[in-house]
């Protein structure tokens, strides 16, 4: 099983550039989620999606754009990377019981972006 | 709001040491509970998990959780740590009702001397 694939797995942006992160999992997860990593802060929610064609917003979504076309795929879009959007980007999927249990993510390997 | 209060941003310990990190989270409904580890270059894996019933929750490892609900905490407990317990751990929260949003602490690394 692949669980959720990111790709790539580094890159390096100049200010101003655009970039899709990619997101793919296999377990058929309704929930998939984009998660932000720096020093101290632990990881904040950017966007998060509970199906396909739904998405919303999470505790730091600005400066990135989200699209949920498919179960599997959930790619991250920065539009004009800034130096600020320099961190560690995790990809993470779930299910729901549907009874209110929200049952742990699985996440990917992490993209780890640098903005020059 | 969510919000996820972890008090110890660094700890060191010494192996065979008892592990206490503290977990603290603001939301007055119903809540689902995680402990989550990352070990060096590696990404998130689950350690343990609340929903229902006994507040003593035992995950992988020997590692253990106690969910007092009066004090919204949800500690993370291991009687004797050894050097393979190095990681950073992160507590997370998300609510039962109103959306699928997991807020996660700000971590606390854990090292322990071998």
């Amino acid at each position: 099983n692949a669980g959720v694939t990111q790709t790539p797995k580094f890159q390096v942006l100049k200010t101003g550039q655009s970039m899709t992160l990619q997101c793919a999992q296999d377990m058929n997860h309704e929930y998939m989620s984009w998660y932000r990593q720096d020093p101290g802060m632990g990881l904040r929610l950017i966007h998060y999606s509970v199906g396909a064609g739904i998405t919303d917003q999470g505790e730091v979504p600005n400066g990135y754009n989200v699209s949920r076309s498919t179960t599997e795929d959930f790619p991250l879009r920065l539009l004009s990377a800034a130096p600020s959007q320099t961190s560690v980007y995790f990809c993470a999927s779930s299910y729901s019981t549907g009874t209110g249990i929200h049952q742990p993510q699985h996440f990917g390997d992490g993209t780890r972006l640098s903005i020059l | 709001a969510q919000s996820v209060s972890q008090h110890n941003h660094h700890v060191i310990l010494s192996e065979a040491a008892s592990l206490e990190l503290g977990c603290n989270y603001s939301y007055g409904g119903t809540v689902n509970l995680f402990w989550y580890v990352q070990y060096p270059g590696q990404h998130l894996q689950l350690l343990l998990k609340y929903f229902s019933g006994d507040p003593l929750v035992k995950g992988i490892k020997g590692f253990e959780a106690e969910f007092i609900k009066s004090k919204f905490s949800f500690n993370l407990r291991k009687p004797s740590v050894q050097w393979s317990d190095t990681a950073e751990y992160f507590c997370a929260v998300n609510a039962q009702t109103g959306g699928f949003k997991t807020i996660f602490g700000a971590g606390t690394r854990l090292f322990v001397k071998a």
